[in-house]
C-alpha cells in the first residue's frame, strides 16, 4: 500500500514553545491531507484538512491560530503547534489518500509538553 | 458522529478465524466501507475496503450484506500480532475525511 511518513516520531518540549510536525506521502502525490489527534484510550479525532496551495479547513472547536497547517507541496504537509501547553500533549496522526482515494495513515507523532 | 456500530471488544483464539461485525444501517449508495486497525501507539493500518461486493486481500476478507446495512471483517487465521483495535468506517470515495468510532478491541489469545 501507499506509504505516509511523519517526523518526528516523538517530541518533548517546554510549555510555551512551538513544535512542527511533518507529514509526507512517499510514493504518491496528495492534494489533500488530514490531521488527527488521539488522546489516551480515545479514538482518533479529525482536526483539519490540509489543502495544497490553499488554506486548511479546520473542524469545529480546533483553533486555527494554534494549530498552523501548511501544505506547501504535493507530498508535504506540516502541522505547527504554537505556544504548546501540557493539554496539547497527544498523539498526532496524518493521513493522505492514495491515487485510488483510499486514505493511508502515517505512524503518528507523540507530543509531550512539559 | 460515527455512522457505524461495532462491539466494544472480543477475544479470539490464535489460529482460528476472527469475525468482526459492523453495523452501518444508514449507509448511502455512494459510501464505501473501510476497515483499519490500530496497534498500540501506531497509526491506523489500512486493511480492506468495499462498496457492494465482497472483497479479499492478503490480510482479510470483507463480507457486505446485500442491503449494505452491515458487514463482517474476517481474519482467516488470527495470530497474536493481530491483537489491535479494529475500526469500521463508512465514507464517500475520493479520499474524504474519516470519522472514527470506538472500534472493536480484539485480543488474540494463545
Amino acid at each position: 500500500g501507499a506509504v505516509v511518513s511523519q517526523h518526528p516520531s516523538w517530541v518533548i518540549c517546554k510549555s510555551g514553545t512551538s513544535v512542527k510536525i511533518e507529514c509526507r506521502s512517499l510514493d504518491f502525490q496528495a492534494t489533500t491531507m488530514f490531521w488527527y489527534r488521539q488522546f489516551p484510550k480515545q479514538s482518533l479525532m479529525l482536526m483539519a484538512t490540509s489543502n495544497e496551495g490553499s488554506k486548511a479547513t479546520y473542524e469545529q472547536g480546533v483553533e486555527k491560530d494554534k494549530f498552523l497547517i501548511n501544505h506547501a507541496s504535493l507530498t508535504l504537509s506540516t502541522l505547527t503547534v504554537t505556544s504548546a501547553h501540557p493539554e496539547d500533549s497527544s498523539f498526532y496522526i496524518c493521513s493522505a489518500p492514495d491515487p485510488s482515494g483510499s486514505p493511508f495513515f502515517g505512524p503518528g507523532t507523540r507530543l509531550t509538553v512539559l | 458522529d460515527a455512522k457505524t456500530t461495532q462491539p466494544t471488544s472480543m477475544d479470539c483464539a490464535e489460529g482460528r478465524a476472527a469475525n468482526l461485525p459492523c453495523n452501518h444501517s444508514t449507509i448511502s449508495g455512494n459510501e464505501y466501507v473501510y476497515w483499519y486497525r490500530q496497534i498500540h501507539s501506531q497509526g491506523p493500518q489500512y486493511i480492506i475496503h468495499g462498496l457492494k461486493n465482497n472483497e479479499t486481500n492478503e490480510m482479510a476478507s470483507l463480507i457486505i450484506t446485500e442491503d449494505r446495512k452491515s458487514s463482517t471483517l474476517i481474519l482467516p487465521h488470527a495470530t497474536l500480532r493481530d491483537t489491535a483495535v479494529y475500526y469500521c468506517i463508512v465514507t464517500e470515495a475520493a479520499g474524504n475525511k474519516l470519522t472514527f468510532g470506538g472500534g472493536t478491541r480484539v485480543l488474540v489469545k494463545p
